[in-house]
């Protein structure tokens, strides 16, 4: 079966525009997280949905990032006015159950990732 | 917040040397414990997972323990193969949220 798909895998943007990120996650599962990894960094939390809902955006580094998930399936991540700093490689997860209260784990599994560089 | 540290790298072994790759977190209350690997070209995978302390997760040859008074969890193998030269996370997830480390190259040589 299919995986987590992103597109674009590259992404070339000169600064100050605004790019849009897409994340298809695996048929059915509920939870979708968004991720930033600087390079030679692990990946950092950017924010969660479960379903359409977004649950959690507090790893959004400013107002300049935003996510949707409309329909509860396909996700974008929209970066407006992009910056130098915001060169990283993005990722997506999606899990098959949502995070319980107590915040147990479900695993997530992982896109390949949309490499962003801002000129 | 909470903070995953794990030893630095590159790290490079011949073929059927023993790895150990350290990792330490920190964390209010007790987090679930996981190393993912990345081998080259491709998305990250879930190697390991221990959700309580004590617990061993265990695959492909690899093994790391839950260690909640040493606040570590440290990745073991007895023989590495040069298959498994890619680059391992250490993560920790509580509250809805997961907390990588910075990630460590392993190249084995044949």
């Amino acid at each position: 079966g299919a995986g987590v798909s992103q597109s674009p895998r590259y992404k070339v943007a000169k600064r100050g525009q605004d790019v849009a990120l897409r994340c298809d996650p695996i048929s059915g599962h509920v939870s979708l997280f968004w991720y930033q990894q600087a390079l030679g960094q692990g990946p950092e939390f950017l924010t969660y949905f479960q379903n359409e809902a977004q649950l959690d955006k507090s790893g959004l580094p400013s107002d300049r990032f935003f996510a949707e998930r409309p329909e509860g399936s396909v996700s974008t991540l929209k970066i407006q006015r992009t910056q130098q700093e915001d060169s990283a490689v993005y990722l997506c997860a999606s899990s098959p159950e949502r995070i319980g209260l107590a915040g147990e784990y479900n695993e997530q599994f992982f896109g390949p990732g949309t490499r962003l560089t801002v000129l | 917040g909470d903070s995953v540290t794990q030893m630095e790298g590159p790290v490079t072994l011949s073929e059927e040397a023993f790895l150990t790759i350290n990792c330490t977190y920190t964390a209010t209350g007790y987090p679930s414990l996981f190393w993912y690997v990345q081998y080259p070209g491709e998305g990250l995978q879930l190697l390991l997972k221990a959700t309580k302390a004590d617990d061993k997760g265990s695959n492909k040859g690899f093994e790391a323990t839950y260690r909640k008074e040493t606040t570590s969890f440290h990745l073991e193998k007895g023989s590495v193969q040069v298959s498994d030269s890619a680059v391992y996370f250490c993560a920790s997830f509580r509250a809805g949220k997961s907390t990588f480390g910075d990630g460590t190259t392993l190249t084995v040589k044949p």
